[in-house]
């Protein structure tokens, strides 16, 4: 089975400064990690995905990931946050295996609340 | 391409009453998805359809059923609604391989 923590129900962040959003997760076979982004009033959409290669991924909006398989964690990071980057982050796995369904596991959230 | 859409927007419902949610994408994927979201819960997954013709139960299946009326539309139907299906529901779509999802812009549902 798998599984994913977000270790940070809230992340309070001045507006210019660098940010980390937490994420592990469990399972037993090799995985997919996405990071997706929910703004107010809104569905998830995808902020960047790790499916192999580079374990440094970009996504949009200036957000990147790094893939950690020995700790098992997929953190968000952002050099400089604005206050449109106010919203609540989504980390999530899917493992790879065969057929033609691969449950997808979403972390409870993190909001990222940016102070001006 | 619209995306994923969802019917309603918002829905107030009196203990007992039916309701079907609706979903439809454009993008042609073969996998759709009914989650809820909950403060504190994240997103759990109700049902879902790997592809045209076949539905399946997620972790949260009581009280709900689920239709794919064909490739693009997959509809939710609470039978007989209570307090505890309170919630924000989410539809989204996915490759099979990858299994990045699209989400739709989700309906807030409260039972009285």
């Amino acid at each position: 089975a798998q599984s994913v923590t977000q270790l940070d129900s809230q992340v309070p962040v001045f507006e210019e400064a660098p940010v980390e959003l937490r994420c592990n997760y469990s399972s037993s076979v090799s995985v997919y990690l996405f990071w997706y982004v929910q703004y107010p009033n809104q569905g998830l959409q995808l902020l960047l995905k790790y499916l192999s290669g580079s374990t440094l991924v970009k996504g949009i909006n200036g957000f990147e990931a790094e893939f950690n398989k020995s700790q098992t964690s997929f953190h968000l990071r952002k050099p400089s946050v604005h206050i449109s980057d106010t919203a609540e982050y989504f980390c999530a796995v899917s493992d790879m295996n065969s057929g033609g369904y691969q449950k997808v596991t979403f972390g409870i959230g993190t909001k990222l609340q940016v102070i001006p | 391409n619209a995306g994923v859409t969802q019917t309603p927007k918002f829905q107030v419902l009196k203990t007992g009453q039916s309701m079907t949610l609706q979903c439809a994408q454009d993008m042609n994927h073969n996998s759709m998805y009914w989650y809820r979201q909950d403060p504190g819960m994240g997103l759990r997954l109700i049902y879902y359809s790997a592809s045209e013709g076949t539905t399946d139960k997620g972790e949260v299946p009581n009280g709900y059923n689920v239709s794919r009326l064909n490739k693009r539309e997959f509809s939710l139907r609470l039978e007989s609604a209570a307090p505890s299906q309170t919630s924000v529901y989410f539809c989204a779509s996915g490759h099979s391989s990858y299994n990045e999802q699209f989400f739709g812009p989700g309906t807030r549902l409260t039972v009285l």
